[in-house]
């Protein structure tokens, strides 16, 4: 696709649900991170994807957390048992190998609220 | 945990003014890139630095990099009201390692 797409855009989940946050990433580009942002905070790293390379997930908060890649393109973050604290927007963004000059391109987000 | 450090945290300026926000970091990198995001939600690159280089320019944005002083900064010249954003400046380690984000600098240019 032309960008980084993220599904949903908003989720209101009630404490203790599970969620499914997916991101589609820039056809061919081999890299796929997931962020998250909390109110008027910086980016925190999450898990970080490379091709068909073991994934980097020294960034998941918890077990509670974990996501998959498949087939190299698209991606699912899971947050089991959700908690308040996990209220945050989630970014995804995708990048081609060495990033060149061009960067992370990052999709819109998913807000998640947990009531 | 965050690398970067953006100051100020926060600036308001009239439009047509120059805009310098700054930011520092505390490991060895291979390059520093800034990013801007409106309305709290996707993030949009803006310019990328590598650790040999020492300035950069794209359009009316001007970035240096001071390795030895592990600081950067980010230069907007003659500023216009779309350019209110948050701002946030990212390093990477490696060409290969996820980048660290700092907290930002919230920017509003009041025409």
């Amino acid at each position: 696709g032309a960008g980084v797409s993220q599904s949903p855009s908003n989720k209101v989940t009630e404490k203790g649900k599970d969620v499914e946050l997916r991101c589609d990433p820039i056809s061919g580009h081999t890299a796929l991170y997931w962020y998250r942002q909390s109110l008027g905070q910086g980016l925190e790293f999450l898990i970080y994807f490379q091709g068909n390379s073991a994934p980097d997930k020294s960034g998941l908060p918890s077990d509670r957390f974990s996501a998959e890649r498949t087939g190299g393109s698209v991606s699912t973050l899971t947050i089991q048992r959700t908690q308040q604290e996990d209220s945050a927007v989630y970014l995804c963004a995708s990048s081609s190998p060495g990033q060149g000059d061009y960067g992370y391109t990052f999709g819109s987000g998913t807000r998640l609220t947990v009531v | 945990s965050q690398q970067g450090e953006e100051d100020p945290q926060a600036l308001s300026i009239q439009e047509g003014e120059n805009a310098t926000m700054n930011c520092s970091y505390k490991t060895s990198i291979n390059n520093l890139q800034w990013y801007r995001q409106n309305s709290g939600r996707g993030l949009v690159h803006l310019i990328l630095i590598r650790s040999n280089e020492r300035e950069k320019h794209s359009g009316r944005l001007r970035v240096t990099l001071d390795t030895s002083k592990k600081s950067s900064s980010l230069l907007i010249t003659a500023s216009r009201a779309a350019d209110t954003a948050s701002y946030f400046c990212a390093t990477a380690a490696s060409g290969n390692t996820p980048l660290v984000f700092g907290k930002g600098t919230r920017l509003s240019v009041i025409a």
